[in-house]
C-alpha cells in the first residue's frame, strides 16, 4: 500500500513568514498533487508535478518534486491570513486502482 | 451554480437508518468519486466510477455502497448507520484524459455534506 506521510501536522505561524511543509513516501509516485483546503469547502488543486526535480511557482508558493518521486515539498515565503488552510497531498494509488491516495495533511494557521 | 452539487449539506440521523447522499455535477466529466473525511486522516477513497458501467471500490467500501444513476449523478448509500461513520463526506469528479494521464487530471470537489449519526 502506497502511504503519503505529511508533516508537520499543525503549523501556527505569524503573517510574513516562510514556512515548509513537506510529503514522504517510501514508494515511487509517477506524480503528485497538492490540494488546498478551506473550512467548509472542498479541495481545490494548487498544482501537479510530474517530473523528477521538478519546481513550479504559484505567487508565493513554490512547489518541488523530489528527484526521486518519492517526496513533495511546498514552501510558502512571507504567509498571509490567506494563506491559512488544510494543505493536502495526493498521487496515484498502486496499479488497478486508478484513482488517488491522500496524506493526511497540513493544517496551517497564519496569524495576521 | 456550483459544478458539483451535494445534497444535503448536513444530517443528523440515528443508528440504524438507511442514509443516502447525493452528487451531481455540471462539469461533463466521466470519472466520480466518493470521499470520507475525518479528523487528522486526510481524505479516504469510499467507492470511484469512470463511468455509468464502471463502479469501483476504494479503500474503505465496507458499509457503504454506491449508484451512479447517470454521467451527471453518483449517490453514496449507508445500509444501515452506524456512530463510527460520522464523518465529512466529499464527492469529486475528474476528466479522464489520454491515456495513463487519469490520475494527474484535477479533482473538483463539492463543500462536502457533515454527517452525524447518534
Amino acid at each position: 500500500t502506497q502511504l503519503l506521510e505529511q508533516s508537520p501536522q499543525f503549523l501556527s505561524i505569524q503573517e510574513g513568514e516562510n514556512l515548509t511543509v513537506y510529503c514522504n513516501s517510501s514508494s515511487v509516485f509517477s506524480s503528485l498533487q497538492w490540494y488546498r483546503q478551506e473550512p467548509g469547502e472542498g479541495p481545490v488543486l494548487l498544482v501537479t508535478v510530474v517530473t523528477g526535480g521538478e519546481v513550479k511557482k504559484l505567487k508565493r508558493l513554490t512547489f518541488q518534486f523530489g528527484d526521486a518521486r518519492k517526496d513533495s515539498s511546498l514552501h510558502i515565503t512571507a504567509a498571509q491570513p490567506g494563506d491559512t488552510g488544510l494543505y493536502l497531498c495526493a498521487g496515484p494509488m498502486d496499479t488497478g486502482r486508478r484513482a488517488l491516495t491522500f496524506g493526511s495533511g497540513t493544517r496551517l494557521q497564519v496569524q495576521p | 451554480d456550483a459544478d458539483v452539487t451535494q445534497t444535503p449539506r448536513n444530517r443528523i440521523t440515528k443508528t440504524g437508518k438507511r442514509i443516502m447522499l447525493e452528487c451531481s455535477q455540471t462539469k461533463g466529466h466521466d470519472r466520480m468519486y466518493w470521499y470520507r473525511q475525518d479528523p487528522g486522516l486526510g481524505l479516504q477513497l469510499i467507492y470511484y466510477s469512470f463511468d455509468v458501467k464502471d463502479i469501483n471500490k476504494g479503500e474503505i467500501s465496507d458499509g457503504y455502497s454506491v449508484s451512479r444513476q447517470a454521467q451527471a449523478k453518483f449517490s453514496l448509500s449507508l445500509e444501515s448507520a452506524i456512530p463510527n461513520q460520522t464523518a465529512l463526506y466529499f464527492c469529486a469528479t475528474s476528466a479522464g484524459g489520454v491515456a495513463g494521464t487519469g490520475t494527474n487530471q484535477p479533482q473538483h470537489f463539492g463543500d462536502g455534506t457533515r454527517l452525524s449519526i447518534l
